[in-house]
């Protein structure tokens, strides 16, 4: 059974500049979740989707975007891009809301913004 | 205060003894507490589930949970090197803006085993 895959592994931006990360769930799982990974703030929660609908949403400004597809597989998008976006964002599966059970991680895309 | 709180260490312990990790939470109803494990420069791994007070084992991990001191906890017996790596405590909170609940994670705990 395939794991959570996230592509790219990795992304160098500038400042100003939008960028889109990609997120394939495990197979059946019909939650995705998005969080941010930072050395200062640790991991925090950005948004969770279930069935295309955005279902939560964490304390993040309005350019941080995200949707999902009918086939579960979800995008998130970042729009004019600052130097504090530079961090590790991480997809989680599950295949219920809101973290009941866990979530499985997939591997990440470091994004770096200069 | 945080919500899920967590020792950053490092916690150092020799080759095979306990490692005993902690963390705190605000949620007084919260019902779903992990542990997850993380390799520098890796994604975090679920490790540990627990949803009702007392202990659970899994092989050289125990969860153990106190919902009335709002306090869970990881054991890890017989600590090897590959046991080095923070471990980070998840606690399934609601949100102020949507009163829906997902997993917030403490800032986790750097374990270091010395051979």
């Amino acid at each position: 059974k395939a794991g959570v895959t996230q592509t790219p592994r990795y992304l160098i931006k500038t400042r100003g500049q939008q960028v889109t990360l990609s997120c394939s769930p495990i197979s059946g799982h019909r939650s995705v979740s998005w969080y941010q990974q930072t050395p200062g703030q640790g991991l925090q929660f950005l948004f969770e989707y279930f069935s295309e609908t955005q279902r939560n949403k964490g304390n993040f400004p309005g350019r941080f975007s995200g949707r999902q597809f009918s086939n579960s597989r979800s995008e998130m998008n970042v729009s004019t891009l600052e130097l504090g976006d530079s961090a590790l964002y991480l997809c989680a599966s599950s295949n219920l809301t809101g973290g009941s059970y866990g979530y499985t991680f997939g591997s990440g895309t470091r994004l770096t913004v200069v | 205060q945080k919500e899920v709180e967590q020792n950053s260490g490092p916690l150092s312990v020799p080759e095979g003894a306990i490692a005993s990790l902690n963390c705190t939470y605000s949620d007084r109803v919260s019902q779903s507490f992990f542990w997850y494990r993380q390799y520098s420069g890796k994604s975090p791994e679920l490790i540990m589930s627990i949803y009702s007070n007392g202990d659970k084992e899994d092989g050289r991990f125990t969860a153990q949970l106190n919902k009335a001191s709002q306090y869970v906890s990881l054991l890890i017996r017989d600590s090897q090197p590959s046991d080095s790596a923070t471990y980070l405590c998840a606690v399934n909170i609601p949100y102020l803006d949507t009163g829906r609940r997902a997993l917030t994670f403490g800032s986790g705990t750097r374990l270091q085993v010395q051979p």
